[in-house]
């Protein structure tokens, strides 16, 4: 089945500081990819999703130029947190078009 | 708008049966997933529903009636180990996915 690989697990940072993750899809080719942030106990949110080649698409409320999203190959997309917060502190998880969804194992970000 | 609803919370008994209800709302739809998530770590697939009636996997089962927007995800004998949220997600609009809030189910001896 497919796999989606996440990196890093577990970013602990200070506040200012830009943190990047990856997501790549090891054994497919996902020109469209998604992320999600998860606060504690609630639901997954999408914030965007990423194209291969083209501008990514920003969910309502998102702001795209604190989060950065390149998806410059088939096989790789990024999100870029740029000056991070505590209040950006949460679990980003990636996801590629495969049906159902597979899932990175998620990014646990802490801004301190 | 699209909505997706749960229960926030169900407690079962060891080797017992249990339903975790979902209903949705989206504008068009495309399929129906269960997912599991455990604490701190990413949801994994357990079902898929695009048609109506009840699919079988194991000790999971999930059902899905469209005309009611309606699904539910059965666990039988349960485990210690099955004690996670339960996300119900719905595709429409092609690859556009809405999640449920999850039902945290915990399993007791």
């Amino acid at each position: 089945g497919a796999v989606v690989s996440q990196h890093p697990s577990w970013v602990i940072c200070k506040s200012g500081t830009s943190v990047k993750i990856e997501c790549r899809s090891l054994d497919f080719q996902a020109t469209t990819m998604f992320w999600y942030r998860q606060f504690p106990k609630q639901s997954l949110m999408l914030m965007a999703t990423s194209n291969e080649g083209s501008k990514a698409t920003y969910e309502q409320g998102v702001e795209k130029d604190k989060f950065l999203i390149n998806h410059a190959s088939l096989t790789l997309s990024t999100l870029t947190v740029t000056s991070a917060h505590p209040e950006d502190s949460s679990f980003y998880i990636c996801s590629a078009n495969s049906q159902p969804q597979h899932f990175g194992d998620g990014t646990r970000l802490s801004i301190l | 708008g699209q909505n997706i609803d749960q229960p926030t919370e169900m407690t079962a008994t060891e080797g017992a049966i249990v339903q975790i209800n979902c209903t949705y709302q989206t504008s068009g739809f495309n399929g129906l997933f269960w997912y599991q998530q455990h604490a701190g770590e990413a949801p994994t697939f357990l079902s898929y529903n695009v048609l109506d009636g009840l699919e079988e996997k194991g000790r999971f089962s999930s059902f899905l009636s469209r005309s009611k927007g309606y699904s539910y995800l059965l666990l039988k004998e349960l485990q210690m180990k099955d004690s996670a949220s339960y996300l119900c997600a719905v595709i429409y609009g092609g690859f556009k996915t809405i999640f449920g809030a999850g039902t945290r189910l915990f399993v007791k001896a």
